[in-house]
């Protein structure tokens, strides 16, 4: 199956500053790679997401980049703000697996 | 449209005990899946279903079961509750067979088991 691992755990960063986190994945069959972002206390949820199709994706002060031939994805957000502070979470899925497999997670705090 | 909802947000177990967390989705995805959250080991698998009347194992199925009599609804049962099993439980849902789109998480279940 599936094995996805991330890194760092924890991040702390300056406000302002840029954060990056990092992800390996092993199906060389997945096509699918999300990135969940999680409030204390609160659910998952999605902040972007790419295909194998595609290198670089970006939305506003995040982005996401994706070597296919490396297996490995990474989160970057610029201009980080206090509200950036939670646990993120990234997936592989789409490939032999028949469901999302999760890396274990980067507690991020953004210091003021 | 509610989303994914779960019930109950918190419950307390004596060791031995079963019971149903609730899991339910009015998106019509056809793809639902159970994951326990424990800390610094991010989202495991439980069990999944790519559709009514079938399921399947995750990473960690042992102790718990799992049905899917309709699209919306997917419990997951404890049947003899451990302390190993305290936990936050999150149930998931995706359109067409979740292989390559977002799932949508239910708001979580905090289990405690003494």
């Amino acid at each position: 199956g599936e094995n996805v691992e991330q890194h760092p755990s924890t991040l702390s960063v300056q406000e302002g500053d840029s954060a990056v986190i990092k992800c390996t994945y092993s199906d060389s069959a997945s096509n699918y790679f999300p990135w969940y972002k999680q409030e204390l206390g609160k659910r998952p949820q999605l902040i972007i997401d790419i295909r194998s199709n595609v290198g670089e994706k970006k939305d506003q002060r995040i982005a996401v980049t994706l070597n296919k031939t490396a297996k490995h994805f990474s989160l970057h957000i610029t201009e980080t703000q206090p509200e950036d502070s939670a646990v993120y979470f990234c997936a592989a899925g789409g490939g032999t697996a028949r469901q999302l497999t999760f890396g274990s997670g980067t507690q991020l705090t953004v210091l003021p | 449209n509610a989303g994914v909802t779960q019930t109950p947000k918190f419950q307390v177990l004596k060791t031995g005990q079963s019971m149903t967390l609730q899991c339910a989705q009015d998106m019509n995805h056809e793809y639902m899946s159970w994951y326990r959250q424990d800390p610094g080991m991010g989202l495991r698998l439980i069990h999944y279903s790519v559709g009514a009347g079938i399921t399947d194992q995750g990473e960690v199925p042992n102790g718990y079961n799992v049905s899917r009599s309709t699209t919306e609804d997917f419990p997951l049962r404890l049947l003899s509750a451990a302390p190993s099993q305290t936990s936050v439980y999150f149930c998931a849902s995706s359109p067409g067979q979740g292989l390559g789109t977002e799932a949508f998480f239910g708001q979580g279940t905090r289990l405690t088991v003494v």
